[in-house]
C-alpha cells in the first residue's frame, strides 16, 4: 500500500450503532487528520493530531472520538450518531507539524451514510 | 478572520477550451495558497502550492494559477481542457495567524464538454 488508505469505503449503520472508521498513512509523515465533506459545504476540519498528540478539536460532538495510537494510524470512532452526520469523512496527513504551508496527502475517503 | 472565496460553484468549458477558476482569499499576512483537484469517489490531490518566490506557479496535468498579491487571488487557469479534468476543484490556504491550518474554499465543479 501506498500514500493514505482508509477503511471501509463505505459504511452504513443505525442511529444506535457503535463504528469505527480507519486510516493508514505509508509516507512516515507526523501529522494527521480527520475531515467531514459534506455536499455544497466546504471541508470541516475535525481533528488534527501531531506526533499522535490531539492538538486540536473544532468543536466536534463528542459522538466522534478520535484515536492515534502511533504516527501511521488514526482511527475515528463513531457512536449514536445522526442522520445529519452522513458525509464523506477524510483522512489526510502531512509530513511536518508546523502546519504552515505543510502539503496534506488525503486519503479516498469513507463515505458514511447514517439511517 | 481567513477565508476562501471560489466565484462559481459550478463551471462548464469545452473540450479544447481555457479553463479559468477563480479563487480569492483574505488574509492580514502572507498566505501559502493551494489547489487540490477531487475526482469522483477519491480524495483530494495537489494540483499546485504557492509559498514564497515567483508567482506563477505550475502544477500537474497543465494546470497553472497565479499569485496576485494586489486583487488577493489565486485563480487556477489551464490553456487547454480535457476531459479527463472533469472533476471538483478547491482551493486552500494556510497563514500563520490561524495556527497555519488549511482553510477550504466551498469547490468549483469543472464540467467539461465533447
Amino acid at each position: 500500500e501506498t500514500g493514505v488508505t482508509q477503511t471501509p469505503r463505505h459504511l452504513v449503520m443505525g442511529m444506535t450503532n457503535k463504528k469505527s472508521l480507519k486510516c493508514e498513512q505509508h509516507l512516515g509523515h507526523n501529522a494527521m487528520y480527520w475531515y467531514k465533506q459534506s455536499a455544497k459545504k466546504p471541508l470541516e476540519l475535525m481533528f488534527v493530531y501531531s506526533l499522535e498528540e490531539r492538538v486540536e478539536n473544532n468543536s466536534v460532538p463528542s459522538r466522534f472520538s478520535p484515536e492515534c495510537p502511533n504516527s501511521s494510524h488514526l482511527f475515528l470512532h463513531l457512536h449514536t450518531l445522526q442522520p445529519e452526520d452522513s458525509a464523506l469523512y477524510l483522512c489526510a496527513s502531512s509530513l511536518g507539524t508546523s502546519f504552515l504551508g505543510e502539503t496534506q496527502y488525503f486519503g479516498p475517503g469513507t463515505r458514511l451514510l447514517v439511517l | 478572520a481567513q477565508s476562501v472565496t471560489q466565484l462559481g460553484s459550478h463551471v462548464s468549458v469545452s473540450e479544447g477550451a481555457l479553463v479559468l477558476l477563480r479563487c480569492n482569499y483574505s488574509s492580514s499576512v502572507p498566505p501559502y495558497l493551494f489547489w487540490y483537484v477531487q475526482y469522483p469517489n477519491q480524495g483530494l490531490q495537489l494540483l499546485l502550492k504557492y509559498t514564497t518566490g515567483a508567482t506563477l506557479v505550475k502544477g500537474i496535468n497543465g494546470f497553472e494559477a497565479e499569485f496576485k498579491k494586489s486583487e488577493t487571488s489565486f485563480h487556477l487557469t489551464k490553456p487547454s481542457a480535457h476531459m479527463s479534468d472533469a472533476a471538483e476543484y478547491f482551493c486552500a490556504v494556510s497563514e500563520g495567524n490561524q495556527g497555519g491550518k488549511l482553510i477550504f474554499g466551498q469547490g468549483t465543479e469543472l464540467s467539461v464538454k465533447p
